[in-house]
């Protein structure tokens, strides 16, 4: 069964410093592999996608995300980190129709 | 932003009464999709829907059931609401996935907030 594990609960950086967010995935096959955003008493907003090819993938707001078949990860990056950039972040993964998602982690950017 | 309204968006009810919430789409997508949202636990999936009065279980779906009559309505049902269900409801919806052109992402409502005393 496909699965999805966030390590990190909380990750806290200071603003204009790169941040992290790390996600690393479990699936039989080839994975489409997603990252979302969530901001206080919203839904969740689709950021990027992993499907196949280039594995950096760019998408909104200036974050990009590496995939890693080796390590089975796909780490959310950002080279400066803004305050606005605080939210809640989830990794998911699809193998089949559900998306599975991660628990979450609470980026915290300091100014 | 996608066309997914969900209602009520507030809801406290007493343990054992019934609970419907609603998700209504203008997109025109075949999945529609009902997660809660737990502290610690992320998103986890009660039921979905590939289709007019097709659906199927997620990993929690116990004390869950939907229904879904047409394209636009996805209906989440406690039948005799717990505090356990205490919760944050999230719909959404996704259209079918083609090769690159679209993988399945999900789009979602602004939630419903759910209290059962």
């Amino acid at each position: 069964a496909q699965s999805v594990a966030q390590p990190e609960d909380q990750v806290n950086v200071a603003e204009g410093n790169p941040l992290t967010v790390k996600c690393t995935y479990s699936v039989s096959g080839n994975p489409y592999l997603f990252w979302y955003v969530q901001y206080p008493n919203r839904g969740l907003q689709f950021l990027l996608k992993y499907i196949t090819g280039d594995n950096l993938v760019k998408g909104s707001y200036g974050f990009e995300a590496e995939f890693n078949k080796s390590q089975t990860s796909f780490h959310l990056k950002k080279p400066s980190a803004l305050v606005s950039d605080s939210a809640l972040y989830f990794c998911a993964v699809r193998e089949g129709t559900p998306l599975v998602f991660g628990k979450g982690t609470r980026l915290s950017v300091i100014a | 932003d996608a066309g997914i309204t969900q209602s009520p968006r507030h809801k406290v009810t007493e343990t054992g009464t019934p609970v419907t919430l609603r998700c209504h789409q203008t997109e025109n997508h075949r999945y529609m999709y009902w997660y809660r949202q737990d502290p610690g636990h992320g998103l986890r999936l009660i039921h979905y829907s590939y289709g007019v009065k097709d659906t199927d279980k997620g990993e929690v779906s116990d004390g869950y059931s939907v229904s879904r009559s047409k394209t636009e309505d996805f209906l989440l049902t406690l039948e005799s609401a717990t505090s356990s269900q205490t919760s944050v409801y999230f719909c959404a919806i996704s259209d079918l996935p083609t090769a690159f052109l679209n993988t399945g992402e999900l789009f979602f409502g602004e939630g419903s907030r759910l209290t059962v005393l």
